[in-house]
């Protein structure tokens, strides 16, 4: 079956170190997003990319980084800059980004991040 | 900029009731409307959208959604709610040349009751 595979599901580092978490989609979707989720504050967009080797900031990209080397992957690396990384971050994709209508996202399982 | 606004933060319902879960949206044109659910620990799933047409729109997993232009509403229905409905449902707006940007709402916690 077609999907999005993030992994891990859990991760945990000690504060001051750089992380990467893995976002891999088999849905042959040029588009692919990173949200970060916190609790009552719904979805926040973190970065987005149309098509491999190109890639635009959210809202809130401050301390993350992405790459887009392949259609297929878009790794997200939150740095130490960032102030506050323990959340929940979604992958998702979708077919195209020129309407939101005609191609609606499809949402990996999420990675849920600790940083202490 | 558009926006949502989801007054629920949770809701419980009891097995078999009525659902109707609120979502208040912002934006000078009609936008693009969405559902979406989340089951703990995991990632969203569309349950309906509607961008046009009918104000009524069927989704899955037995739910439903009208569009009221005039209250800038697209709430959320279910006639007769089940335990496996329990989850977190987010609605979303996204806006005509705007790509695939969505405004998230903060969503509404649904618990079911036995």
């Amino acid at each position: 079956d077609g999907g999005i595979t993030q992994s891990p599901k859990y991760l945990f580092r000690k504060e001051g170190q750089n992380v990467t978490l893995s976002c891999e989609q088999n849905l042959n979707h040029d588009a692919m997003y990173w949200y970060r989720q916190d609790p009552g504050q719904g979805l926040r967009l973190i970065y987005y990319s149309q098509i491999v080797n190109d890639f635009q900031k959210g809202d809130i990209a401050e301390g993350y980084s992405v790459s887009r080397e392949k259609k297929e992957s878009f790794p997200l690396t939150v740095t130490s800059a960032q102030k506050n990384p323990t959340a929940f971050y979604l992958c998702a994709s979708s077919s195209g980004l020129m309407s939101s209508y005609n191609s609606p996202l499809h949402f990996g399982n999420g990675t849920r991040l600790t940083v202490t | 900029a558009q926006s949502v606004t989801q007054p629920d933060i949770h809701i419980t319902v009891s097995e078999g009731a009525s659902l109707e879960l609120r979502c208040n949206y912002s934006y000078g044109a009609t936008p693009y409307l969405f559902w979406y659910v989340q089951s703990p620990g995991q990632g969203l799933q569309l349950l309906l959208k509607y961008f046009s047409g009918d104000t009524l729109v069927q989704g899955i997993k037995g739910f439903e959604a009208e569009f009221k232009r005039s209250q800038s509403s697209f709430n959320l229905r279910k006639p007769s709610v089940h335990w496996s409905d329990a989850a977190e449902y987010f609605c979303a707006v996204g806006v005509m040349g705007g790509g695939n940007k969505l405004t998230f709402g903060t969503g509404t916690q649904l618990k079911v009751e036995l």
